[in-house]
């Protein structure tokens, strides 16, 4: 089993819809998660951290279930922008990061 | 703007050539540097991670004969892809953690792309 499965997809919504991710973790001892952007060629970046109680940064809304261990990503209103893949992470330590591998999405007009 | 700054953007080699990509950071030190190599619609695949002064340590399956990795400041990381074949070709990213900004976010470079002809 991998540490960190997600759905590759690919998720192809409309504009404005609504689009949730799922990834799940193997090791119970992880500490800290996080969801990365990466575009086509590109680096990946930070899109949100994801903590205990949940977050939300503006259309995007991070939570964590650590009894069933796995985290979401909710996506409201999509962008043509928010076309990309969308990397789950799992740390058990700062210097042990963990990728998934990824989840690709495409918001078409 | 980059705080992780990656060198050479893209390369291309003929095979059995030696190709050194370059990782520094640029305002802080970096505690850790890690480098990863993701092929095509895959994830990316952590090879080794080094502290600045010390040996790497490689993943499992990595080669450290093949793939060098040399740590020698805190602001600058070295991957040396030895006697290239065509199969290495890849894209190679670092990411660095600091000192100064332990929030547990990885900061990559702009990635290098490799391809062995």
């Amino acid at each position: 089993r991998k540490e960190v499965e997600q759905d590759p997809g690919p998720f192809n919504v409309p504009e404005g819809a609504t689009v949730a991710f799922n990834c799940t973790y193997s090791n119970s001892a992880s500490q800290s998660f996080f969801w990365y952007r990466q575009d086509c060629r590109k680096e990946p970046k930070l899109l949100m951290s994801v903590y205990s109680s949940g977050n939300e940064d503006g259309r995007f809304t991070a939570q964590l279930n650590r009894a069933s261990q796995y985290i979401s990503l909710l996506i409201r209103d999509s962008k043509l922008s928010d076309s990309a893949t969308y990397l789950c992470v799992v740390a058990t330590a700062a210097y042990d990061m963990r990728f998934g591998a990824g989840t690709r999405l495409t918001v078409k007009p | 703007g980059a705080v992780v700054s990656q060198h050479p953007s893209w390369v291309i080699c003929k095979s059995g050539t030696s190709v050194k990509i370059e990782c520094r950071s640029l305002d802080f030190q970096a505690t850790t540097m890690f480098w990863y190599r993701q092929f095509p619609k895959q994830s990316l695949m952590l090879m080794a991670t080094s502290n600045e002064g010390s040996k790497a340590t490689y993943e499992q399956g990595v080669e450290k004969d093949k793939f060098l990795i040399n740590h020698a400041s805190l602001t600058l990381s070295t991957l040396t892809v030895t006697s290239a074949h065509p199969e290495d070709s890849s894209f190679y990213i670092c990411s660095a953690t600091f000192r100064e900004r332990n929030t547990g976010e990885l900061f990559f470079g702009e990635g290098s792309r490799l391809t062995v002809l």
